[in-house]
């Protein structure tokens, strides 16, 4: 089993709509997760940390985090043909340097 | 968010060289940095992790030899291809922890090599 599961797409949405992209990890223990985004051909850009139960908004991203199912979500609302990127969910098992990383889902966003 | 640079942004080199490939966290120090390799098309693979003033950990499969990493400061790490080959070549991301509460890593613009 993989620390980190994301579906690895290619999701398609319309502009203007909502994106929803979805990641489950497997420890329980697992402290802080983090949604990267990632051009093509450009390295990944930290757009969003949590680290507690619940959502958390950040303009048009909210990141929701249920841990009794293991489970972390990232919506983009209003998406834009400038969302078009692979989305990279995370996890930090501890705070000290357990990191690890899904394959990432791609996202086009349909003008 | 924090800031980490790299240089070069690109090398070309000759089969056979050793290419030096420059880390640096600009606004924060970095205890631990990574370095990360990816292919076109493919996700993220680890190389190593390296420690301010210790020897990096190497994943599996990553030849330390061929990889030396050096993270001689907080601020600095360096990545040098010893001997590059034509199959080296791939685009090379390092990162640095925040070493704040959460860690979380930030991301280096990345150095695409390619061996002639």
């Amino acid at each position: 089993q993989k620390e980190v599961e994301q579906n690895s797409g290619p999701l398609s949405v319309p502009e203007g709509a909502i994106a929803s992209l979805n990641c489950t990890y497997s420890d329980r223990g697992s402290q802080s997760f983090f949604w990267y985004r990632q051009y093509s051909g450009k390295s990944p850009e930290l757009i969003m940390s949590i680290y507690s139960n619940g959502d958390k908004e950040d303009g048009r991203f909210t990141a929701q985090l249920n841990k009794a199912s293991q489970y972390v979500s990232l919506l983009i609302r209003d998406s834009q043909p400038s969302d078009s990127a692979t989305y990279l969910c995370a996890v930090n098992r501890d705070t000290g340097n357990q990191f690890y990383f899904g394959t990432g889902t791609s996202l086009t966003v349909i003008p | 968010g924090a800031v980490v640079s790299q240089h070069p942004s690109r090398v070309i080199c000759k089969s056979g060289t050793s290419v030096k490939i420059e880390c640096r966290s600009l606004d924060f120090q970095a205890t631990t940095m990574f370095w990360y390799r990816q292919f076109p098309k493919q996700s993220l693979m680890l190389m190593a992790t390296s420690n301010e003033g210790s020897k990096a950990t190497y994943e599996q499969g990553v030849e330390k030899d061929k990889f030396l990493i050096n993270h001689a400061s907080l601020t600095l790490s360096t990545l040098t291809v010893t001997s590059a080959h034509p199959e080296d070549s791939s685009f090379y991301i390092c990162s640095g922890a925040s070493g704040r509460v959460y860690n979380e890593q930030f991301f280096g613009p990345g150095t695409r090599l390619t061996v002639l």
